[in-house]
C-alpha cells in the first residue's frame, strides 16, 4: 500500500526558531500532498494544498509566510515553521493520494506526524 | 458549505460489546466521497474505509461495518465485539466534491475507549 514517510516524529525548539518538516511518499509519486494541523483532542485543520513545481495553496486564516511549503519533486514536500512561537505548537500531518487515483476521491494516506513543541 | 458532524465525542465500552459511530455530513455535491479513519494513541491515520454518494450499499469488513443512508446523511460506522486494541479517535470525513473544492474535511472525531 501506500506509504508516506513524515520526518521529524517530534521536534522541541526554542521560539524564534525556524523549523522544517519533511513528508515524502515513499512507494508512490504525488502531484499534490495535503499539510494538516491537529490541536490535542481536536479534528484535523487542512493548512494548505502542496502542488508539485508550483505554490501552495493555502487555507484561510493560515499565514503562508509563516508556514512555508516546498514540493520540489514528485515524492517530496516540505513545510517549515518560521520563526516559531509556542503559539504553533501542534501536531502536523502530512498526506498524500497515490499515484493510481491520485484523484479527489482517492483516500488519503497519512505521515506517522510531526509534534512540534515550541518553547 | 461542506460540514461533517460527529456528534459523540466520546464513547466508553466494555469489551466484547458492540458499538456505533454516528456521521452526519451536509454538502450541495450530488458526487462526494464518505471515509472513516482511525487514529490510535500513536498519533497516525489509518484509513478504513471509502463510500461514494452513489453507492448505499452498507459494507461489512470482518468485525467493522458501516451504514450509508443518504436519506439522512449520515455514514455510521459499527464495531462488533468491540476489542481494546479498537480504543482510537474515530474520524468520518467527506471528500471529493465540488463546492468544496475537491478537500477532504474531517469530523471532529470521536474518541472511543474499550475497557477490558
Amino acid at each position: 500500500g501506500a506509504v508516506v514517510s513524515q520526518h521529524p516524529s517530534r521536534v522541541i525548539c526554542k521560539s524564534g526558531t525556524s523549523v522544517k518538516i519533511e513528508c515524502r511518499s515513499l512507494d508512490f509519486q504525488a502531484t499534490t500532498m495535503f499539510w494538516y494541523r491537529q490541536f490535542p483532542k481536536q479534528s484535523l485543520m487542512l493548512m494548505a494544498t502542496s502542488n508539485e513545481g508550483s505554490k501552495a495553496t493555502y487555507e484561510q486564516g493560515v499565514e503562508k509566510d509563516k508556514f512555508l511549503i516546498n514540493h520540489a519533486s514528485l515524492t517530496l514536500s516540505t513545510l517549515t515553521v518560521t520563526s516559531a512561537h509556542p503559539e504553533d505548537s501542534s501536531f502536523y500531518i502530512c498526506s498524500a493520494r497515490d499515484s493510481e487515483g491520485n484523484t479527489y476521491n482517492s483516500p488519503l494516506h497519512f505521515g506517522n506526524g510531526t509534534r512540534l513543541t515550541v518553547t | 458549505a461542506q460540514k461533517v458532524t460527529q456528534a459523540q465525542t466520546e464513547i466508553s465500552v466494555v469489551e466484547k460489546e458492540d458499538v456505533t459511530l454516528d456521521c452526519v455530513y451536509e454538502t450541495r455535491d450530488t458526487t462526494y466521497y464518505l471515509f472513516w479513519y482511525k487514529q490510535p494513541p500513536s498519533g497516525e491515520l489509518v484509513f478504513l474505509i471509502r463510500r461514494n454518494s452513489f453507492d448505499e450499499q452498507n459494507e461489512i469488513s470482518g468485525r467493522y461495518s458501516w451504514n450509508f443512508q443518504k436519506s439522512t446523511s449520515s455514514f455510521n460506522f459499527t464495531i462488533t465485539a468491540s476489542q481494546v486494541v479498537d480504543s482510537a479517535v474515530y474520524f468520518c470525513a467527506l471528500g471529493g466534491g465540488w463546492s468544496g473544492g475537491f478537500k477532504t474535511i474531517f469530523g471532529a472525531g470521536t474518541r472511543l475507549f474499550v475497557k477490558a
